[in-house]
């Protein structure tokens, strides 16, 4: 069980603006920066955002991270079908002296 | 480009081992710390252990520790995982990765993810 906890499933339609929440505690979220992954089917992870509202080079500025206490957020506005993945938070937790990765999201585009 | 090719998985018994192999190109690879994530079929995401750039600190994922190394080579630009005392739960896709910015003490966003290598434990 993910001590990092998000939505199993999330959706939306075309153009529309979604959320996925991630909720953790004092010793990771609340602490640390949060990392994002998107992941295709049958493919490798890949980073969506870092260090909780950084884009990597090549991200669109569609995607954007936030964070609020133990809680952080990625949001996805303008909604494409090709945003329809799987969606993994990640935190470094000083009490597991590890990474937690949450549970993902699954996403799907209506 | 940065490329990392896994290899070493396989079908393997419960309570054998398997050491997995991580060949890196495409950038200077002294200077980055290294991960291994794991995926179980149709499951998420599993944290399984980070190296250090400098080989000088190693984290382990609890469900792992104690059956675990993560080593390198970085005359050969690779990183290793030798899992001992493996069990039914550990199957999974083994994804090699590599930190996103280089000379970082501690795992943190991974730039890039090779392909996968898939650990079968069974008898």
């Amino acid at each position: 069980q993910s001590v990092l906890t998000q939505p199993p499933s999330a959706s939306g339609t075309p153009g529309q603006r979604v959320t996925i929440s991630c909720s953790g505690s004092s010793s990771n979220v609340g602490t640390y920066t949060v990392n994002w992954y998107r992941q295709l089917p049958g493919t490798a992870p890949k980073l969506l955002m870092y260090s909780t509202t950084h884009r990597p080079s090549g991200v669109p500025d569609r995607f954007s991270g936030s964070k609020s206490g133990t809680s952080a957020s990625l949001a996805i506005s303008g909604l494409q079908s090709e945003d329809e993945a799987d969606y993994y938070c990640a935190a470094w937790d000083d009490s597991l002296n590890g990474v937690l990765f949450g549970g993902g999201t699954k996403l799907t585009v209506l | 480009q940065v490329q990392l090719v896994e290899s070493g998985g396989g079908v393997v018994q419960p309570g054998g081992s398997l050491r997995l192999s991580c060949v890196a190109s495409g950038f200077t690879f002294s200077n980055y710390g290294m991960q291994w994530v794991r995926q179980a079929p149709g499951k998420g995401l599993e944290w399984v252990a980070f190296l250090r750039y400098d080989g000088k600190s190693k984290y382990y994922a609890d469900s792992m520790k104690g059956r675990l190394t993560i080593s390198r080579d970085n005359s050969r630009m690779t990183v290793y995982l030798q899992m001992n005392t493996l069990k039914p739960d550990d199957t999974a896709v083994y994804y090699c990765a590599k930190d996103l910015a280089p000379i970082i003490v501690t795992p943190a966003a991974i730039g890039h993810w090779g392909q996968g290598t898939l650990v079968t434990v069974s008898s």
